[in-house]
């Protein structure tokens, strides 16, 4: 069955620790996002990207960084410059324009400081 | 720039009730409207897809409507059931080809 996957299912970082989110998927989509949901906020978009070797940065992508150097992977790095980086993070796919289909979405990485 | 709003932001039913969510978004120049469910603790599930240029779309028990000029979308959840308890949150894509969530209602169906 095609769909996105992210691991791990929960992460917790120490002071000052980068620390790396996975998301794959086999949905042969071009274009993959990431965002945060904080409690009773919707989603807020950190980084996307269109195609493989190009991305752009979102609403909230200070102290974030990603890369996308295959189609399937776009992996998320919560940097020690995010002071606040206890969420749920999502993982989401759709086709290049983002126009003809549904996005579709992973079951999220629930990221907590320790 | 583009907002989205979903009023309420909870809602508490009757098993077998039919109920309207409601999301209404600032520019109406988008290009489609998408409807999503989200159980605690996980992904979003998608509902519905409805193109600009369309006015609704129907799945099973679920219906949701398009005005563009007006700004609003509902969804309608015919004869209701426990398992229907969720979040449902709507998002819109517009000419920066991002999504633009609402915070969502969170539904509670009681048996």
């Amino acid at each position: 069955d095609g769909g996105i996957t992210q691991s791990p299912k929960y992460l917790f970082r120490k002071e000052g620790q980068n620390v790396t989110l996975s998301c794959e998927q086999n949905l042969n989509h071009d274009a993959m996002y990431w965002y945060r949901q904080d409690p009773g906020q919707g989603l807020r978009l950190i980084y996307y990207s269109q195609i493989v070797n190009d991305f752009q940065k979102g609403d909230i992508a200070e102290g974030y960084s990603v890369s996308r150097e295959k189609k399937e992977s776009f992996p998320l790095t919560v940097t020690s410059a995010q002071k606040n980086p206890t969420a749920f993070y999502l993982c989401a796919s759709n086709t290049q324009d983002g126009l003809r289909g549904p996005q579709h979405f992973g079951d999220g990485t629930r990221l907590s400081i320790l | 720039k583009q907002e989205v709003t979903q009023i309420p932001a909870a809602l508490s039913v009757p098993e077998g009730e039919n109920l309207v969510l409601n999301c209404s978004f600032t520019d109406s120049a988008i290009y489609n409207l998408q409807w999503f469910r989200q159980d605690p603790g996980k992904g979003l599930t998608s509902l519905l897809l409805i193109q600009s240029s369309q006015r609704e779309q129907t799945s099973g028990r679920l219906n949701a409507s398009l005005d563009k000029s007006s700004g609003r979308s509902t969804l309608y959840i015919a004869a209701s059931q426990p398992g229907d308890s969720a979040t449902y949150l709507c998002a819109v894509i517009s000419g920066t080809y991002k999504y633009i969530f609402g915070t969502g209602t969170r539904l509670k169906v009681l048996a």
